[in-house]
């Protein structure tokens, strides 16, 4: 496996301000995911952000509001842009090693709650 | 629209016993299913999975059965301990798409 760490592991956010949130990986890998579980729910997937190209959005997830950057096969950020408690989550970065794409591993998450 | 349910939001049993968790899913076409262990301030971790092709996969402690005739998955862990206290979530796979389900709060009694 691999290891991921994010910053910051939790912040508190006022309404309206945007917060970037860091993911990096200790191997270099081709696809990164960006999750979201907000309180009581399942894990969400955002977006995939592929090194080298524009990430892909799942459906309710734009890119206006959650923009990704993926400049290298170590790391990315999601952006939670123009912020309301309802974007008030966990939310967790993931990827995989080569030949184990269902085994994704996950990093420890960064809890935001916005005022 | 749930593809992946786990129906019981928490379960608890004794030190040693057997903790049977339970999944459905509703799209057949799903061809790989996974089970993920998560603890609090943690990301979740990777347990055990099964291919569609399977119906049975044991590692160690954890065993993980496939009725896909039910759509029905399941996961075993025999004897469970205290330290297997965490959520587990079922997830499904059809090609590069992973779907969670809502997760199942274990708590194993000393």
């Amino acid at each position: 496996s691999a290891v991921i760490s994010q910053k910051p592991s939790r912040d508190i956010c006022q309404r309206g301000t945007s917060l970037t949130i860091q993911c990096q990986v200790d191997s270099q890998v081709t696809m990164m995911f960006w999750y979201r579980q907000q309180p009581g729910q399942s894990l969400t997937l955002i977006a995939t952000a592929n090194q080298g190209s524009e990430a892909t959005y799942e459906s309710g997830f734009v890119i206006d509001k959650f923009p990704i950057s993926r400049p290298n096969l170590t790391f990315s950020t999601l952006t939670v842009s123009n912020m309301s408690p309802e974007d008030s989550s966990i939310y967790l970065c993931s990827s995989y090693l080569a030949g184990g794409y269902n085994e994704q591993f996950f990093g420890p998450g960064t809890r935001l709650t916005v005022l | 629209d749930q593809q992946v349910k786990q129906n019981s939001p928490s379960l608890s049993v004794q030190e040693g016993r057997i903790s049977i968790l339970n999944c459905d899913y509703t799209n057949s076409m799903f061809d790989y299913f996974l089970w993920y262990k998560k603890y609090p301030a943690e990301g979740p971790t990777f347990l055990i999975s099964i291919s569609s092709i399977k119906d049975k996969n044991e590692d160690g402690r954890f065993t993980v059965f496939l009725n896909k005739s039910a759509k029905h998955l399941s996961l075993h862990i025999v004897p469970s301990q205290p330290g297997d206290s965490a959520v587990y979530f079922c997830a499904a796979s059809e090609g590069d798409k992973v779907i969670f389900g809502p997760g199942t709060s274990l708590s194993v009694i000393p």
